[in-house]
Parts: structure tokens; C-alpha cells; sequence
């Protein structure tokens, strides 16, 4: 079975540039979430979806950045402008509610975004 | 406050000595604990969830063990190919399917 997609798999853009990650969860799954990680902060949440409604965006640093999730096997997460202070490795993960939920989270290989 | 840490930061073993990772917890209302793998340039792979204390899991060399404060992940006899960053997650009651990750242990196996 095929896992989380993610792409593009390396971006390097410059500062104020537009730039959108894409992600396709496994099939079935009704929980989609974006995370950031870095050295300094480690893997955060930055929104989750389920049935593609946003269910918490607590974790977006800024306006600057949204997501969309348009139907149950797709995703975008969007920076605009982008900030030098946007370059991480961005995860999209996803999970089954089923069996009430409390089941294990399933990752993509990362974004890995670099802003000049 | 909720928290989660792990300990050490960066552990270096030698190929066969064995030994163990720590995630500890403060939080109300622990649904369940995952453990990961991360390799460089990969996501987090999917090891083990914990449900309550008392529970252990097991999968080749590794052994996940949780009480009410604290997981271990034991590592036997490790190989070089063992070497990764191993995280640990928590899921409480009160934000359904939301994680908190602890920040990772590098672990690095020599031969």
C-alpha cells in the first residue's frame, strides 16, 4: 500500500516568494495533519483536518501561512510570503479515527524548504 | 502544563552493549504513547503504541515498556543499522488524535 506522498520533496525559493506543499494521504484515512520540524524546536503540530474540515490551526506561526485540504486524498500548505525563518522540514502525516481514535500517526519523508 | 521529555539527547553504544531511552511524561489524561524511528531524510516510521502502564511491546531488538510517569525503550544486543533518532509522542483524552512529540533521542551504534 502506498504511504503518505509528499511533494516536492526539496524546494529553494527566495524571500517573498509564494510556495505550496502538496500532500496525498493513505487512503482511508480521515485525519491529515502538517507539522514543522526543526533543530531548535523539534516536530510541531501546525494544523490537523479530519473529513478535511480544519479541526485545530493553534500551531500556524502566522497569517502567512494556510491550508487547505479541497477533498479526502489531498492537501496544501501554503507560505506567502515566505520568510528566510520558514526554512524547515515540513511532514504531513495521517491516521484513522477509527476504534475512537488514539491510532498511530503515519508520515510522509518531508519537505525539506529552504528560503534565501 | 503538558509535557514531554526524552533523555539522553544523543546516546553512542557500541555494536552488542545494550541499553535504554527514556520519555518521560507530565500530562492528564494519557490516552496512549508512541514511539517512532526517524532516519535522516525520512519521516517518522511507526514503532510501538503503549496504551497503559504496565504494557510492554516488543519487535526484534527493541522492547517499549510504560508506567504512569515515565517509557523505556529497551535496545538489546543493538547493530549499527539500529542508529536513528527515536521519538516519542503522547495522545491525551482532551485533544483527540492531537500528538505532543518529545524531542528525540540520536542514538549512533558503532561497529
Amino acid at each position: 500500500d502506498a504511504g503518505v506522498i509528499q511533494s516536492p520533496r526539496h524546494e529553494v525559493t527566495e524571500m517573498g516568494q509564494e510556495v505550496t506543499l502538496r500532500c496525498k494521504p493513505i487512503s482511508g484515512h480521515d485525519y491529515l495533519f502538517w507539522y514543522r520540524q526543526t533543530m531548535m524546536r523539534g516536530l510541531e503540530l501546525l494544523i490537523y483536518f479530519n473529513n478535511n474540515v480544519p479541526i485545530d490551526d493553534s500551531g500556524m506561526p502566522e497569517d502567512r501561512f494556510s491550508a487547505k485540504m479541497p477533498n479526502a486524498s489531498f492537501s496544501t500548505l501554503k507560505i506567502q510570503p515566505s520568510e528566510p525563518r520558514d526554512s524547515a522540514v515540513y511532514f504531513c502525516a495521517s491516521s484513522s479515527g477509527r476504534q475512537g481514535g488514539n491510532q498511530p500517526q503515519h508520515f510522509g519523508d518531508g519537505t525539506r524548504l529552504s528560503i534565501l | 502544563e503538558d509535557q514531554v521529555t526524552q533523555s539522553p539527547e544523543a546516546l553512542r553504544l557500541q555494536e552488542g552493549e545494550s541499553s535504554s531511552l527514556n520519555c518521560s511524561y507530565t500530562v492528564s489524561g494519557l490516552r496512549g504513547l508512541f514511539w517512532y524511528r526517524q532516519d535522516p531524510g525520512k519521516g517518522p516510521e511507526f514503532l510501538f503504541t503503549l496504551y497503559s502502564a504496565g504494557e510492554e511491546k516488543e519487535k526484534e531488538r527493541l522492547k517499549a515498556t510504560l508506567t504512569k510517569k515515565e517509557s523505556f525503550l529497551h535496545i538489546t544486543a543493538p547493530k549499527p543499522e539500529d542508529s536513528a533518532t527515536y521519538l516519542c509522542a503522547v495522545h491525551i483524552s482532551r485533544h483527540f488524535n492531537k500528538f505532543y512529540f518529545g524531542s528525540g533521542t540520536k542514538l549512533n551504534v558503532k561497529p
